[in-house]
């Protein structure tokens, strides 16, 4: 079964925070992505990895950056936290999706909220 | 802006009908579609995909279609059951390998 763990459910950070948002996954996929999902809005690519040490912003990734040091290892960072950063924030990996499957596995997610 | 809509953020449907939510995309370099269902305080889960050389695909009680030409696809769940009440986004895959999601359909099936 594949696995997709998020460090955190719930946090809290004060405005000005630097946060770090882990997400490990135990495929060997060698995709991994990170999303956020607002109401209204969907969910929205903010960084994607297709490999260790590589990185591609996705849609919005202003305000943030990411890290893949290790392949099953993929770190969101808010570098400082803005009250408009407050969201759920979700991970993904997938294998090469031109290699067949395509299919992405999320985490359960981390409900961030900024005050 | 937004390349793949699903226009309708809600939708109800009594149990054993059949339940039919809607995307559309406006890139024609999306070759493959996927369709995730979302449970509250859950990640999303994968439903079923579709390559851009099919029309349709099947499993079980969910099928999708795809209308290249109307770049609309569809997903379709005969018979609806209360445990598919969920949020469905619909996906596609561009060729350099990046997701694009939907804004979500909220399906309700009424027991």
């Amino acid at each position: 079964d594949v696995k997709v763990t998020q460090s955190s459910r719930y946090l809290v950070k004060r405005t000005g925070e630097k946060v770090f948002l882990e997400c490990v996954q135990d495929m060997d996929h060698e995709n991994m992505f990170w999303y956020r999902q607002d109401p209204g809005l969907g969910l929205r690519l903010i960084y994607f990895s297709y490999d260790v040490k590589m990185k591609e912003k996705g849609d919005i990734p202003e305000g943030y950056s990411v890290s893949r040091e290790k392949k099953e290892r993929f770190s969101l960072i808010l570098e400082s936290a803005s009250t408009n950063q407050t969201s759920m924030y979700l991970c993904a990996s997938s294998h090469n999706p031109r290699l067949g499957d395509s299919e992405q596995y999320f985490g359960p997610g981390t409900r961030l909220t900024v005050t | 802006d937004q390349q793949v809509k699903q226009n309708s953020p809600s939708l109800s449907v009594q149990e054993g009908r059949i339940s039919i939510l809607n995307c559309d995309y406006t890139n024609s370099m999306f070759d493959y579609f996927l369709w995730y269902k979302k449970y509250p305080a859950e990640g999303p889960t994968f439903l079923i995909s579709i390559s851009s050389i099919k029309d349709k695909n099947e499993d079980g009680r969910f099928t999708v279609f795809l209308n290249k030409s109307a770049k609309h696809l569809s997903l379709h769940i005969v018979p609806s059951q209360p445990g598919d009440s969920a949020v469905y986004f619909c996906a596609a895959l561009n060729t350099g390998n990046q997701f694009y999601f939907g804004t979500g359909t909220s399906l309700t099936v009424i027991p």
